[in-house]
């Protein structure tokens, strides 16, 4: 079983609707959980993270984290062309300096 | 303020060839990695360096070598290239507060 695990996607959305994306973790020590977005042939960039249970919104990005579940999703609200972007979960343990990334998914907003 | 600096950006060696990839971050980070990342492998840690003067080896380790040279910069060696070597691959650095990390624009190597 992966550490951290994505739907690879493609996911479709219209333009304007919401995109959901998930990610499952395997460490029940993670405390730290991140959202990357990637565009094609481009470095990882921070979008959101989040420490705690609940739901924590920036803009039109919405992080929840289910830690009982083990599970962090991100909510794209009103999706836009330009949120076509692989999109890489990230999870860190407390006293851990390193991240463990999932595989990405792949995201793709239709006009 | 540049964030992380990679070189170089591509490179195309032959088989059994030597290379160091080169990352410099001026955040005063203490942390820093480096990952390959592959098709459908997603990004996999290759070494890191909690601090100055220290380092640790991460996910795949094997046919790579890293000096943390000082807090700045961050090396990593390829002694002898193989095929199985072509990759991207990503520097980052991290804050000791905040957990996130940056990330450099990355190098595209071929290894033919």
């Amino acid at each position: 079983q992966k550490e951290v695990e994505q739907n690879s996607g493609p996911l479709s959305v219209p333009e304007g609707a919401i995109a959901s994306l998930n990610c499952t973790y395997s460490d029940r020590g993670s405390q730290s959980f991140f959202w990357y977005r990637q565009y094609s042939g481009k470095s990882p960039e921070l979008i959101m993270f989040i420490y705690s249970n609940g739901d924590k919104e920036d803009g039109r990005f919405t992080a929840q984290l289910n830690k009982a579940s083990q599970y962090v999703s991100l909510l794209i609200r009103d999706s836009q062309p330009s949120d076509s972007a692989t999109y890489l979960c990230a999870v860190k343990a407390f006293g851990n300096e390193k991240l463990t990334f999932g595989t990405g998914t792949r995201l793709t907003i239709i006009p | 303020n540049a964030g992380v600096t990679q070189t170089p950006k591509f490179q195309v060696l032959k088989t059994g060839q030597s290379m160091t990839l080169q990352c410099a971050q001026d955040m005063n980070h203490n942390s820093m990695y480096w990952y390959r990342q592959d098709p459908g492998m997603g990004l996999r840690l290759i070494y890191y360096s909690a601090s100055e003067g220290t380092t640790d080896k991460g996910e795949v380790p094997n046919g790579y070598n890293v000096s943390r040279l000082n807090k700045r910069e961050f090396s990593l060696r390829l002694e002898s290239a193989a095929p199985s070597q072509t990759s991207v691959y990503f520097c980052a650095s991290k804050d000791r507060v905040l957990d996130g990390y940056t990330f450099g624009s990355g190098t595209r190597l071929t290894v033919v």
